[in-house]
């Protein structure tokens, strides 16, 4: 069946602008990750959405940081006023049960 | 706090055995991951386990775990040159999260 799938693949955007990026989570997945991966670094927890219950935003870096899941499926990740430092790959990640999250392409985000 | 960490590099010879080791700290985990990333692709689960187990085998892959060092091992026997990629040892930081190392990357040569 298919994946998590994120758009865009790539995003080259100049400092200051907004970003928006996009996931869509294997269907009948519940929960729903967003992990940035900087340049040889391991994966850093962004936002964690459960169904309908309140999404822990621990791991966001910023207030320019934001993320929505619209009915429960789709979500967005939007990045306020793009800083240099903001560039890496934005993964994000779905699950059905909390121990398997299964990862989509990723989004590349450059930040000129 | 939690922290994992791996050794960056790993270099084998296509035929012998790869082994990828990581270190956690966080004693509470419940599941400790092994991710596989491929050039330009996302993280593929290759296999987990439980921390109550001190070994899971599955075909070429085998998990090693030492609960007591907080020691987590992948070893892939008969290595080829598509196991090349970059290998990430993840714990459970929680219900909510994954906390990852850095990743090894696993180059393998004729």
């Amino acid at each position: 069946g298919a994946g998590v799938s994120q758009s865009p693949s790539n995003k080259v955007t100049e400092k200051g602008k907004d970003v928006e990026l996009r996931c869509d989570p294997i269907s009948g997945h519940t929960a729903l990750y967003w992990y940035r991966q900087s340049l040889g670094q391991g994966l850093e927890f962004l936002i964690y959405f459960q169904g309908n219950s309140a999404p822990d935003k621990s791991g966001l870096p910023s207030d320019r940081f934001s993320a929505e899941r619209t009915g429960g499926s789709v979500s967005t990740l939007t990045i306020q006023r793009t800083q240099q430092e903001d560039s890496a790959v934005y993964l994000c990640a779905s699950s059905k049960q909390w121990n398997e999250q299964f990862f989509g392409p990723g989004t590349r985000l450059t930040v000129l | 706090g939690e922290d994992v960490e791996q050794s960056l590099f790993l270099s084998v010879r296509e035929g012998d055995s790869s082994v990828i080791n990581c270190t956690y700290t966080d004693s509470s985990s419940t599941y400790l991951y092994w991710y596989k990333q491929e050039p330009g692709a996302g993280l593929q689960l290759l296999t987990y386990i439980f921390s109550n187990m001190d070994m899971k085998q599955d075909q070429r892959l085998t998990v090693l775990l030492n609960k007591k060092d907080k020691h987590l091992s992948l070893r892939i026997a008969d290595t080829q040159t598509g196991d090349s990629a970059i290998y990430f040892c993840a714990e459970s930081g929680g219900y909510n999260k994954l906390i990852f190392g850095a990743g090894t990357r696993l180059a393998v040569h004729p």
